[in-house]
């Protein structure tokens, strides 16, 4: 079955550092999603991707994330500097068109120290 | 998109079919209905979704009411395995929003 790959699948870093989670989509995928999920907030959607151009990223602290599609293949999110309040688990998604399903990656556990 | 209620927990024993409710009174009429479950430190993962008519896959059922104001999950043989949180969300054209989904513990 095509998965939607998420690296590094751990990553304990402290505070200040730059940390950047990759993901690769279901190749064909042209929609791609970041999501953060806490004990406190649960999931929620930081940033969309289609055809590789932002569609939004109203829910992603601006000052410190960025999201990219550098190509087709390739999805980044990247924190600098990295705070102790951005420890969670980062999901990636991918999918086509609206009335199909998202799939999910199985997430960066991240650990600001 | 429209809001959705879903009980906090549920019980099943292993077997046995698990039927999960969910509410989605304010729901319009070119919004579909997503499961997802989460299997503890596993991403979200896609279970079933429809629009009007009732579905089913491998995985499990879909029972939409003629109204479309609610529907029901059906895991028809649970096994422990299916243990985890499931999420009803309801999807028009943006993004899935999850909520608190439902607690599904499946006992032997």
């Amino acid at each position: 079955d095509a998965r939607v790959t998420q690296t590094p699948r751990h990553k304990v870093t402290e505070m200040g550092q730059e940390v950047t989670m990759r993901c690769q989509p279901i190749l064909g995928h042209n929609t791609v999603f970041w999501y953060r999920q806490t004990m406190m907030q649960g999931l929620e959607l930081l940033a969309y991707f289609r055809n590789r151009a932002p569609l939004d990223d109203s829910g992603m602290p601006k000052d410190r994330f960025s999201a990219e599609m550098p190509d087709a293949t390739l999805a980044t999110l990247k924190i600098q500097p990295s705070e102790p309040r951005d420890s969670a688990v980062y999901f990636c998604a991918s999918g086509l068109v609206r009335g199909q399903p998202q799939h999910f990656g199985d997430g960066t556990r991240l650990s600001i120290l | 998109d429209a809001k959705t209620t879903q009980p906090t927990s549920m019980d099943c024993a292993e077997g046995r079919a698990a039927n999960l409710p969910c509410n989605h009174s304010t729901i319009s009429g070119n919004e579909y209905v997503y499961w997802y479950r989460q299997i503890h430190s596993q991403g979200p993962q896609y279970i079933i979704h429809g629009l009007k008519n009732n579905e089913t896959n491998e995985m499990a059922s879909l029972i939409i009411t003629e109204d479309r104001k609610s529907s029901t999950l059906i895991l028809p043989h649970a096994t422990l395995r299916d243990t985890a949180v499931y999420y009803c969300i309801v999807r028009g054209y943006s993004t899935l929003t999850f909520g608190k989904g439902t607690m599904l513990l499946v006992s032997p």
